[in-house]
């Protein structure tokens, strides 16, 4: 089955800073890849995702690239804010099958 | 804006009692599913539930775990007789496709002593 890892398990960053959480995946069947962001005591939220025809898409902050190739893709915030602070997860899906397998999770800390 | 709800939010039972977890997927989706989240570890994949039976399991979901759609509106998790290691948090989820969105609920803690 696919399995997927996260990086780095907490990050924190001054406000204003970018912050950069990394995924890879083992499985190149995959063609789906969502993050998700989860604030402390709330459900996860889709914020973004991508699928596997696309390199790059962008939604204001937040952006994510895929490499095919290399099997991983990243999120990236830019400027960001105390209200992006939460867990933020990557995910995957194989073709064809509509179950989302996770990562670990990145707890994002931001400075005011 | 729709939302999954479950039921209860916290639940402490005792080892080997059985305990049912409820969700309220969003109206017109078809596709519902059950997670699981160790305390520090990854969101875990359970079942998926389509069109009254179970379209895929894990190895997780063994012969104590089962899912019912008992009315049209509830989706039902249960768990015959708990472990110490069945606390976790359980999340369901729906969608209104099989490659769609998935739509959390705020998830249900469960504590077995």
């Amino acid at each position: 089955g696919e399995n997927v890892e996260q990086h780095p398990s907490t990050l924190s960053v001054q406000e204003g800073d970018s912050a950069v959480i990394k995924c890879t995946y083992s499985d190149s069947a995959s063609n789906y890849f969502p993050w998700y962001k989860q604030e402390l005591g709330k459900r996860p939220q889709l914020i973004i995702d991508i699928r596997s025809n696309v390199g790059e898409k962008k939604d204001q902050r937040i952006a994510v690239t895929l490499n095919k190739t290399a099997k991983h893709f990243s999120l990236h915030i830019t400027e960001t804010q105390p209200e992006d602070s939460a867990v933020y997860f990557c995910a995957a899906r194989l073709s064809g099958y509509s179950t989302l397998t996770f990562g670990k999770g990145t707890m994002l800390l931001v400075s005011p | 804006e729709p939302e999954v709800t479950q039921t209860p939010s916290h639940q402490v039972t005792q080892m080997g009692q059985e305990v049912i977890l409820r969700c309220v997927p969003i109206s017109n989706h078809l596709y519902f599913y059950w997670y699981r989240q160790i305390l520090g570890q990854k969101v875990e994949f359970l079942v998926s539930f389509y069109n009254n039976e179970i379209s895929e399991k894990s190895e997780i979901f063994d012969d104590q775990f089962s899912v019912e759609r008992p009315d049209g509106s509830n989706f039902t998790l249960k768990i015959r007789s708990t472990k110490l290691e069945d606390s976790a948090m359980y999340f369901c989820a729906s969608s209104h496709r099989e490659a769609g969105e998935l739509f959390f609920g705020e998830g249900s803690r469960l504590t077995v002593l």
